[in-house]
């Protein structure tokens, strides 16, 4: 089972925007849109930041949206803050009848 | 609030047992799929398994298809993770999480599994 690709790191000065990818396959990433994106910051538990592609939960900036076009989901940071230096991850479910759930193979974003 | 408190963590021989527990609270356990969700120190997620509401319907990673055991105990608000036949490779953090419409919305803060002789 092979987790979804992401770049290993990506870097942006305070101000401004990013984007990350997280590539899949037709089973997965562009098969629906229950893509999902994780802030993960040292010693802590992730926090979703992005649900079903686009949508944003309560409580999360607007500074982040996301975005899909075929098998690749994206994660855009605008307006860059020192805050958002975390791990980021994407997550997919999957039409696989071995898996579930797939996690991408994560991003450093350093502000 | 919403939360979710794993234990049972430790270290373990190679081919040994250790079952996890996620105590949940804040929220009407018997209403949300589970999953278990592992990151060894310094690498990425990887999903372990899912259990539906119903706590009969699961899913496991191919590593550890065979191995690992996942159910809830809904009365006591409480998922389970049972390990077996442990190797070296699934030393990890394992998280539970809860699945809401799709998303896995509320984290444990993690428990240690160490499997080493």
């Amino acid at each position: 089972q092979s987790a979804l690709t992401q770049p290993a790191s990506v870097s942006g000065s305070p101000g401004q925007s990013i984007t990350i990818s997280c590539t899949g396959t037709s089973s997965d990433v562009g098969g629906h849109n229950h893509v999902s994106w994780y802030q993960q910051k040292p010693g802590k538990g992730p926090k979703v930041m992005i649900y079903d592609v686009t949508d944003r939960p309560s409580g999360v900036s607007n500074r982040f949206s996301g975005s899909k076009s075929g098998n690749t989901a994206f994660l855009t940071i605008s307006g860059l803050q020192t805050e958002d230096e975390a791990d980021y991850y994407c997550s997919s479910y999957t039409r696989s009848v071995t898996l579930v759930f797939v996690f991408g193979t994560g991003t450093k974003v350093t502000v | 609030d919403v939360q979710l408190v794993e234990s049972g963590g430790g270290l373990v021989q190679p081919g040994g047992s250790l079952r996890l527990s996620c105590v949940a609270s804040g929220f009407t356990f018997s209403d949300y799929w589970m999953h278990w969700v592992r990151q060894v120190p310094g690498e990425g997620l990887v999903w372990v398994s899912r259990i539906k509401s119903d706590g009969i319907t699961t899913a496991y990673a191919d590593s550890v298809k065979g191995r690992f055991t996942i159910s809830r105990d809904n009365a006591k608000n409480t998922l389970y993770l049972q390990m077996n036949s442990l190797r070296v490779d699934d030393t990890a953090v394992y998280y539970c999480a809860r699945d809401s419409d799709y998303k896995l919305d509320f984290w444990g803060q993690g428990t240690l599994v160490t499997v080493s002789s």
